[in-house]
């Protein structure tokens, strides 16, 4: 069965600073990959997407993600985080099984400080 | 374009009640997913509707079951509910399943408590 590892549960970052936030995958066949927020008091919302192509993909609100198949990781960066970036963050795998169910990390908490 | 929508926002009820939890998908979706978001659980896969038929289902026991209505809307029951079960259920929708791209949208969940 597949798993996502997120290893960071909580992050604390002053506004302006660079932010990376680390996701791990165990599957070894072709994934749909996605990184979702939570922002306080609203439900999911899709941040960006792979499926194929280029590696380094690019979401809303300047955040990006980069695919690394050989280290089975999709981690997500942004170079300057603002305090409205405060959130949850979900990492999420969809094994091309046909099964389509996604399976989530188990987040990553967010907390930007002004 | 509307977003998928769930009602109730909140649903308590007592152990050993049914609590049925409604969804409606973004026009133009017929895929609906059922998803359970417990207190230290994480995000869990409960069902995946398509078409009006069950056609995949996570590792939750039986009293958890729905159905797809004709206008791809989409039902979640569970019976006999247990204290475990208090959690936020989420909806989502995605298109018609098409090679690999699958992308779902979230609605605002349902909250269940269970006393």
């Amino acid at each position: 069965a597949q798993s996502v590892s997120q290893h960071n549960h909580h992050v604390i970052l002053s506004e302006a600073a660079s932010l990376e936030l680390g996701c791990n995958y165990s599957y070894g066949g072709t994934v749909n990959l996605f990184w979702y927020v939570q922002y306080p008091g609203q439900h999911l919302q899709l941040l960006l997407k792979y499926f194929s192509g280029d590696p380094l993909v690019k979401g809303i609100k300047g955040f990006e993600a980069e695919f690394i198949k050989s280290k089975f990781s999709f981690n997500l960066r942004k170079p300057s985080v603002q305090w409205s970036d405060t959130a949850e963050y979900f990492c999420a795998v969809n094994a091309y099984t046909g099964r389509r169910a996604l399976t989530f990390g188990s987040g990553t908490r967010l907390q930007v400080q002004p | 374009e509307a977003g998928v929508t769930q009602s109730p926002t909140h649903l308590i009820k007592t152990r050993g009640q049914q609590a049925t939890l409604r969804c409606s998908p973004i026009s133009g979706h017929t895929s609906v997913y059922w998803y359970q978001q417990a207190l230290g659980l994480g995000l869990q896969f409960l069902l995946w509707y398509d078409e009006g038929e069950e056609r995949n289902r996570g590792n939750f026991p039986p009293r958890f079951s729905g159905r797809q209505f004709p206008n791809y809307s989409s039902e979640l029951n569970v019976n006999a509910l247990e204290l475990e079960d208090s959690a936020l259920y989420l909806c989502a929708s995605s298109l018609a399943p098409s090679g690999r791209a699958n992308t779902q949208y979230f609605g605002p969940g349902t909250r269940l408590t269970v006393l």
